[in-house]
């Protein structure tokens, strides 16, 4: 099916510590990815995306891998912070379809 | 610049109600999505509105509908609410192109008594 799943529902770091969570994708024709971050009371915030012609992007203190030969996604934080703590999602689509989201990881930053 | 807007923030209602939840995208945005998101849950897809036309719809039933108004603005109408209906109903707005990132509302709350 179309589904999109995350490896670990929680994710537990200290603060200045790298975080990679990870999603792996069953759908071999999905084109874009997206990863929000979603904070409680609030809805999904967009955080960085990729095309399937590129396997990874960089942003500012995150960077999001692509592996289309195991459909494989993650999101790498650098020097995690505590504002970084929050509910992670990945998300694929097909070109002319919805966006399908994933169960979501809990990320706890600890200082 | 505004973001994404909705209206109520929270709503409680009982079994068999029926409920309206509005949604203001951001300026310049010709495309609506509605979502569902179960406590615990990734959001689920419910429609896409574009230029007022349905584009996408998932797997809800009939009770849900939706529409688009010339300001690009968007009502979600269930009927006959049952108590898993109860969830955070999200609204997205995007220009309206293939492969685009949304951008989301903080949602509605509704509890179904």
């Amino acid at each position: 099916g179309e589904s999109v799943g995350l490896h670990l529902p929680t994710l537990s770091v200290q603060e200045g510590d790298n975080s990679i969570i990870n999603c792996a994708y069953s759908n071999s024709a999905s084109d874009y990815f997206i990863w929000y971050k979603q904070e409680s009371g609030k809805g999904p915030q967009f955080i960085i995306d990729i095309r399937s012609n590129m396997d990874k992007r960089q942003g500012q203190r995150v960077t999001v891998l692509l592996n289309k030969t195991v459909k494989h996604l993650s999101l790498q934080i650098a020097a995690t912070q505590p504002g970084d703590s929050a509910v992670y999602f990945c998300a694929e689509n097909q070109a002319g379809t919805a966006l399908i989201f994933g169960k979501g990881t809990t990320l706890s930053v600890s200082s | 610049d505004a973001g994404v807007t909705q209206s109520p923030t929270h709503l409680i209602k009982t079994r068999g109600q029926q409920v309206t939840l509005r949604c203001s995208p951001i300026s310049g945005h010709k495309s609506v999505s509605w979502y569902q998101q179960v406590l615990g849950q990734g959001p689920q897809f419910i429609f896409q509105y574009y230029e007022k036309e349905e584009r996408g719809r998932g797997n809800f039933p009939d009770r849900f509908s939706a529409r688009q108004f010339p300001n690009y603005s968007s009502e979600l109408n269930v009927n006959a609410l049952l108590l898993g209906d109860s969830a955070l109903y999200l609204c997205a707005s995007s220009f309206g192109g293939v492969n685009e990132k949304l951008f989301f509302g903080s949602g509605t709350q509704l509890s179904v008594l």
